[in-house]
């Protein structure tokens, strides 16, 4: 089956650093891969579409330049979150869709724990 | 639009059955339903499209009501292994991503 692999798993890290977070398909080409948030017993919240060779598309409310996303080819896609501020603490998962359209399911990442002290 | 889910929690036996319901206000082309384990990533269970259909495997089968823009998950003879949250997701279009529902909890105990 699809694979994508995230890492790394934690990062525990003080206040004002920048933490990349990557996102791989690691059995198949993935032209869009999205990045989403979640909070502790919350739902998984869409920050961005990445998209291969062109700007991610950034969902309301999500800073461009708080959270760089780069798609650098068919197989990786990378999530910076720069200046962290305790705030930005929470679990970042990326996923990756098989083909172009949705009717292929979004296989995810096993996600990112970010700590920010 | 975030898609509605209902029951936010349920608690089973093993053994007994479940309905998980998922529903939008808008036209919806796709319904996408994952399990999440704590701490975990969500795990793939199947996809439903447009056109009214149903799928299934084992214990695990869902259904898609275009019409009434709705989908609801069936668990059936629940296992220990059934615990975590369930998740709808739902696309609007070929196109765009899924957005999810706040999830349902589900607990089974022997």
């Amino acid at each position: 089956g699809a694979v994508v692999s995230q890492h790394p798993s934690w990062v525990i890290c003080k206040s004002g650093t920048s933490v990349k977070i990557e996102c791989r398909s690691l059995d198949f080409q993935a032209t869009t891969m999205f990045w989403y948030r979640q909070f502790p017993k919350q739902s998984l919240m869409l920050m961005a579409t990445s998209n291969e060779g062109s700007k991610a598309t950034y969902e309301q409310g999500v800073e461009k330049d708080k959270f760089l996303i780069n798609h650098a080819s068919l197989t990786l896609s990378t999530l910076t979150v720069t200046s962290a501020h305790p705030e930005d603490s929470s679990f970042y998962i990326c996923s990756a869709r098989e083909g172009g359209t949705g009717n292929q399911p979004q296989h995810f990442g096993d996600g990112t724990r970010l700590s920010i002290l | 639009q975030q898609p509605v889910q209902s029951p936010q929690a349920v608690i089973l036996r093993e053994g007994e059955d479940a309905v998980i319901n998922c529903s939008s206000s808008k036209a919806l082309y796709s319904v996408h339903w994952y399990r999440q384990k704590h701490g975990e990533a969500p795990v793939f269970l199947m996809i439903l499209l447009k056109g009214g259909e149903q799928k299934g495997h084992e214990k695990i089968s869902a259904s898609f009501n275009e019409k009434k823009q709705q989908s609801s998950l069936y668990l059936t003879a629940s296992q220990l292994s059934y615990s975590g949250t369930y998740f709808c997701g739902t696309a609007n279009s070929g196109n765009t991503p899924l957005v999810f529902g706040k999830g349902t909890r589900l607990s089974v105990i022997a």
